[in-house]
C-alpha cells in the first residue's frame, strides 16, 4: 500500500491564484481530514468527509473547498490563495467510528503565497 | 486557553536520559494519541489510548481520564529519538482531533 499520498510537495502561488492540493489513499478509509500546520501551532482542521459525498467544515475553512467524489480522493481547493494561506497542509485518513483507530498522514505540501 | 497543552514546549537532553513529555486537556475526549512529527516533516501515529498504558520499545504511554492528563516516555532515548512529539484527542462524540502545539526533542550523542 502507498498509504496517503499528497501532490505537489512545494508550491509557490501568487496572491489571488487558485489551486488544488491532491490527497489520495489506497487504505479504503472513509474518514479523511485536512489540517494546516503553521509554526508556534497545533495542527488545526480544515474540512473532514466520514465518507464520498459527504464534507463538512473544520476549525478553519475559510477559503478553502473540498469535495469527495470517489472513497479514495479528497482534493483541497484554494479558491483565491492569500499570504495567510501560506503553510504546511496534511492529508489523514482513518477508518470512522474511531476513537481507537491509528491516523495515516501524508507527507504534506508546502505552500507559499507570495 | 487551548483545549491541549502539552510541556514542555522544548527539550534537550543528553542520550541515555529517561524523556518525560506531559499532554494535559480540557475536554471530555473518547481516545487520546501521541504523534511524531520527523525532523522532515512527516507525521507517523505512536499510540492511540483511551485508558491506562501502552508500551512499543522504548516507548511508554500513560492516560489518567480522571486527571485529564497523559505523559510519553522514552526510555535510554537516542538521537535518533529527536522529533517534534505531538498529543491530539478525539474529542467525545464527534469525529474531530484537537492537537496540542507539539514538543521539539532533541536527543545529544
Amino acid at each position: 500500500n502507498a498509504g496517503v499520498t499528497q501532490t505537489p510537495k512545494f508550491q509557490v502561488l501568487k496572491t489571488g491564484q487558485s489551486m488544488t492540493l491532491q490527497c489520495a489513499q489506497d487504505m479504503n478509509h472513509e474518514y479523511m481530514s485536512w489540517y494546516r500546520q503553521d509554526p508556534g501551532m497545533g495542527l488545526r482542521l480544515i474540512h473532514y468527509s466520514v465518507g464520498a459525498g459527504i464534507t463538512d467544515q473544520g476549525e478553519v475553512p475559510n477559503g478553502y473547498n473540498v469535495s469527495r467524489s470517489t472513497t479514495e480522493d479528497f482534493p483541497l481547493r484554494l479558491l483565491s490563495a492569500a499570504p495567510s494561506q501560506t503553510s504546511v497542509y496534511f492529508c489523514a485518513s482513518r477508518t470512522p467510528g474511531g476513537a481507537g483507530e491509528t491516523q495515516y498522514f501524508g507527507p504534506g505540501t508546502r505552500l507559499l503565497v507570495l | 486557553k487551548n483545549e491541549v497543552e502539552q510541556s514542555p514546549q522544548n527539550l534537550t537532553a543528553q542520550e541515555g536520559e529517561f524523556i518525560t513529555i506531559n499532554c494535559s486537556y480540557s475536554v471530555g475526549i473518547s481516545a487520546l494519541h501521541w504523534l511524531q512529527q520527523h525532523p522532515g516533516g512527516g507525521i507517523v501515529s505512536l499510540f492511540m489510548l483511551s485508558s491506562g498504558k501502552k508500551k512499543h520499545g522504548r516507548l511508554i504511554a500513560t492516560i489518567n481520564i480522571q486527571e485529564k492528563h497523559s505523559s510519553l516516555h522514552i526510555t535510554a532515548s537516542h538521537p535518533r529519538d529527536s522529533a517534534v512529539y505531538i498529543c491530539a484527542v478525539m474529542v467525545g462524540g464527534a469525529q474531530k482531533l484537537v492537537f496540542g502545539q507539539g514538543t521539539r526533542l532533541t536527543i545529544n550523542p
